[in-house]
């Protein structure tokens, strides 16, 4: 069965650090892209960025450029997300996601269950 | 501001069909066939439901068809069922910095 499996719910304070992870399990994890998607509380869906775990290629969406990294580590099939110092406007669902085709970008077809973050003070 | 315009709310009786449509630009929907469909139920990630503008892929019912005209997407839904009752969101390729962008959503009510 193909699945992405994310890590748990975070609550970490303003300033603070994070990485969460996304593993991928019963497909080629270096020959699909790996995407992510953040929804804030009550609101729609918002394309962060993609990285290709085969050779680490990785766009941004100019809404997210610099705010955050994106990065996959193929020996353990597991993609991240990361911020270096966290604001309480980053509170929201994270989902990753794996593109349908290993050469386009465009289409989710199987979605992790989401990390929740919560940045509070 | 999404970069995709969807209309908030649809609504529409079982059995019957209804259409959400999903409007950008010549340097998204209509500059690319790389258009997709996605439903969502409250609390639980989206799901594919259609890919390239109008294939399904495997498992989604016929009952969901996508097409393309211009800067416009849509997505119908025929024979509506209450199960179909969801959000529901566009996304598109977009040759402003090689990326993908979301419509806002439609809630669609099923009556």
């Amino acid at each position: 069965e193909v699945q992405l499996v994310q890590s748990g719910a975070e609550v970490k304070k303003p300033g603070e650090s994070l990485k969460i992870s996304c593993k991928g399990s019963g497909y080629s994890f270096t020959s699909y892209w790996i995407g992510w998607v953040r929804q804030m509380p009550g609101k729609g869906l918002e394309w962060m960025g993609i990285i290709y775990p085969g050779d680490s290629d990785t766009r941004y969406s100019p809404s997210f450029q610099g705010q955050v990294t994106i990065s996959a580590d193929k020996s353990i099939s597991t993609a991240y997300l990361q911020w270096s110092s966290l604001k309480a406007s980053d509170t929201a669902m994270y989902y990753c996601a794996k593109t349908w085709s290993s050469s386009s970008l465009d289409a989710f077809d199987i979605w992790g269950q989401g990390t929740m973050v919560t940045v509070s003070s | 501001q999404s970069a995709l315009t969807q209309p908030a709310s649809v609504s529409g009786s079982p059995g019957q069909s209804i259409t959400i449509s999903c409007t950008g630009t010549s340097s998204d929907v209509g500059g690319y066939n790389y258009v997709s469909w996605y439903q969502q139920h409250p609390g639980k990630a989206p799901k594919l439901m259609i890919y390239e503008v109008s294939n399904r892929p495997s498992g989604v019912s016929n009952r969901f068809s996508g097409s393309k005209s211009g800067n416009t997407a849509s997505l119908t839904i025929s024979g509506l069922q209450a199960e179909d009752e969801a959000d529901y969101y566009c996304s598109s390729y977009t040759s402003s910095s090689s990326h993908v962008v979301f419509g806002g959503g439609t809630k669609l009510t099923v009556l």
